[in-house]
């Protein structure tokens, strides 16, 4: 079994700081981790995926996520928040096959 | 490249209507996958292709759900008779492979809505 849990599901920040944010999954076997994201009227989009490489992930958009076995998380983070970053974000698990588990989605609003 | 494209982008129909929503993958993806997302919860697994073959119906809701993919290319999700749980978005996704660490790309997505 496997599942998705986004600690927030709304995370306002100011334009120029950082954004984080957190996810906790579960998994019987080592999973793969991946963060999307969907823009208004747009499809999701891949920002990054861990696979059991590097623990420290980077993406695209400079997004970047640590993986940390210990405390089964797989936080997002991004050192300065910029007005396109506003969507809503998926973080999403898959243990053993091609079935996605995804997290209910944070929305990310920027003030500028 | 052209992604994933899925259309219509929005349905509304009455209950008890039928509707017909179109995936097309990105070309050679053999694999294809619908998923869905109710409002107010997480995007849910439907089903998967690999080519013309239904490899995986676990996450069909009931039998008011058909899929097809026809040749091994575009999909269809038909609802027939549409009910009102029924709204939601609709994805459509497509992948090389099917291991756990290959990407999944994502079309728009398909809004129904059901009156």
């Amino acid at each position: 079994a496997q599942s998705v849990t986004q600690l927030d599901s709304h995370v306002s920040v100011s334009e120029g700081t950082p954004v984080l944010l957190r996810c906790n999954y579960s998994s019987s076997y080592s999973p793969s981790l991946f963060w999307y994201v969907q823009h208004p009227n747009k499809g999701l989009q891949l920002l990054l995926k861990y696979t059991s490489a590097a623990t420290l992930v980077k993406g695209i958009n400079g997004f970047e996520a640590e993986f940390k076995k210990s405390e089964t998380s797989f936080h997002l983070t991004k050192p300065s928040a910029h007005m396109s970053d506003a969507a809503e974000y998926f973080c999403v698990v898959s243990a053993t096959d091609y079935k996605l588990s995804f997290g209910a989605g944070t929305t990310v609003t920027v003030r500028a | 490249e052209a992604g994933v494209t899925q259309f219509p982008s929005h349905s509304v129909i009455e209950k008890g209507q039928t509707v017909t929503l179109r995936c097309d993958p990105i070309s050679g993806h053999d694999n294809l996958y619908w998923y869905r997302r109710v409002m107010g919860k997480e995007i849910k697994f439907l089903l998967h292709f690999v080519k013309e073959s239904k490899q995986d119906e676990s996450g069909m809701p009931n039998n008011r759900f058909l899929a097809e993919r026809t040749g091994g290319t575009y999909s269809t999700l038909k609802v027939q008779p549409a009910e009102l749980e029924d709204s939601g978005v609709y994805f459509c996704a497509s992948s090389q492979g099917t291991t756990r660490t290959d990407t999944q790309y994502f079309g728009p997505g398909t809004r129904l809505t059901v009156l």
